[in-house]
């Protein structure tokens, strides 16, 4: 079973660019979340998508945006562009079936998108 | 936002060490994760917990959610060069909330 899947691995753009970061997920899932990750920080959530609907969102200003298609897959936005974007950007999936208890699904990670800015 | 106080923030231990961390919370949580990250790699879900009390095993790993549902805590027997990586905690909270609560990550280094 293919896990999860983000393009491109590594970018590098300048400041004031802006940049598109993709995501599929594993088959079947229809939730897709997004963090962004920092050396000290952590995982920061940035946003959830669930049926092409965004369903929970993060503490990130609106230069950071995202969409969800209909065979679930998701980009992310990131307009604007600032050194302090300069991150590893992960994608996460789950279920997200109303048929499970949503509060209690793991969620699967790919190996994320590494943005550097110059 | 919320986070998950999690510790040590760094280990380094001998090959053949036993290796325990935690994780806590100020609220009541109804699920636990565990997930280890590689150097250029995604995190990897290592063990689940969905009952207060429950002790869960995989391989040399053992995790436990905590009796009061504000705590976790992850045991590694026998380490080995290659259980090196950052071991995160996240939860989701007992409210009515669906975002995943994270620690800030526990950095594991073995020496051979």
């Amino acid at each position: 079973k293919a896990g999860v899947t983000q393009t491109p691995r590594y970018l590098i753009k300048t400041r004031g660019q802006q940049v598109t970061l993709s995501c599929s997920p594993i088959s079947g899932h229809r939730s897709v979340s997004w963090y962004q990750q920092t050396p000290g920080q952590g995982l920061q959530f940035l946003f959830e998508y669930f049926s092409e609907t965004q369903r929970n969102k993060g503490n990130f200003p609106g230069r950071f945006s995202g969409r969800q298609f209909s065979n679930s897959r998701s980009e992310m936005n990131v307009s604007t562009l600032e050194l302090g974007d300069s991150a590893l950007y992960l994608c996460a999936s789950s279920l997200g079936s109303r048929s499970h208890n949503q509060y209690q699904e793991p969620q699967h990670f790919g190996d994320g998108t590494r943005l550097s800015i110059l | 936002g919320q986070q998950l106080n999690q510790s040590p923030q760094s280990m380094f231990i001998q090959e053949g060490e036993d290796v325990s961390m935690n994780c806590t919370s100020s609220s009541i949580f109804n699920t636990w994760l565990w997930y280890k990250q590689e150097p250029g790699e995604g995190p990897v879900l290592l063990i689940a917990l969905y009952k207060a009390g429950e002790l869960t095993s995989n391989g040399r790993l053992t995790a436990q959610f905590g009796i009061t549902r504000k705590d976790s805590f992850l045991n590694i027997s026998a380490s080995i060069p290659s259980d090196v990586g950052i071991y995160f905690c996240a939860g989701y909270n007992a409210g009515n909330n669906r975002k995943l609560i994270w620690g800030l990550g526990t950095s594991l280094a073995v020496n051979p």
